[in-house]
């Protein structure tokens, strides 16, 4: 089936606008993960989302960043005022649900964000 | 304190041979589970393989095993057969069973650059 899809895959926009990431999970996977990796270096995480459940927050970098996921399925994550700092390549990952210790996470290709 | 460590910024190996990279882990959960990740330079995070902290066996994939020591708290890759594919960022990664909103994500190390040499 088809695997976890991010759009766009490739952003540049100037200093100071708004931009949004979209993320498709696999179908039927209730956990969706967002991440960031800047180059080189390792994912740092930053929002997650389980089912009906409060999203954990915990990783936002700055209240610039914020993410939704609409019915379960979709997710967006915006980010306003766009700094140079950052830009990186936005991972958004889902799994079949975080109740189940085995469960992998399953990695779409990523959205490279370049801030002008 | 880093959840996940990797000390190993680069690793080389020949061709054929097996390469061991290390990951120690910080957790005071009595159940957490470990992932190992291939990133290529195409960027596509790949997952390799599992253990479960009540796994007794080491996990094993093909020729991935992991050398699971949970009193030293370390989960090896081992890549057996190394071959110029295996080239990559490998890394390693934690879900611990945190309760609240924090269960479920997980926490990577910075990585591993294997490098494979015909």
């Amino acid at each position: 089936g088809a695997g976890v899809s991010q759009s766009p895959s490739n952003k540049v926009t100037e200093k100071g606008k708004d931009v949004e990431l979209r993320c498709d999970p696999i179908s039927g996977h209730t956990a969706l993960y967002w991440y960031r990796q800047s180059l080189g270096q390792g994912l740092e995480f930053l929002i997650y989302f389980q089912g009906n459940s409060a999203p954990d927050k915990s990783g936002l970098p700055s209240d610039r960043f914020s993410a939704e996921r609409t019915g379960g399925s979709v997710s967006t994550l915006t980010i306003q005022r766009t700094q140079q700092e950052d830009s990186a390549v936005y991972l958004c990952a889902s799994s079949l649900s975080s109740a189940y210790y085995n469960s992998p996470l399953h990695f779409g290709n990523g959205t490279r964000l370049t801030v002008t | 304190a880093q959840k996940i460590t990797q000390t190993q910024p680069g690793m080389f190996v020949q061709e054929k041979e097996a390469v061991t990279l290390d990951c120690t882990y910080d957790t005071s959960d009595q159940s957490y589970g470990l992932f190992w990740y291939k990133q290529p330079s195409s960027g596509e995070m790949i997952f390799l393989i599992y253990q479960g902290s009540y796994d007794e066996q080491n996990a094993t994939e093909g020729r991935y095993s992991l050398n699971f020591q949970k009193a030293r708290k370390s989960a090896n890759l081992v890549i057996s057969a190394s071959q110029l594919g295996d080239s990559a960022m490998y890394f390693c990664a934690m879900r611990e069973d945190s309760g609240g909103t924090s269960y479920g994500k997980l926490t990577f190390g910075q990585g591993t650059i294997l490098t494979v040499h015909p």
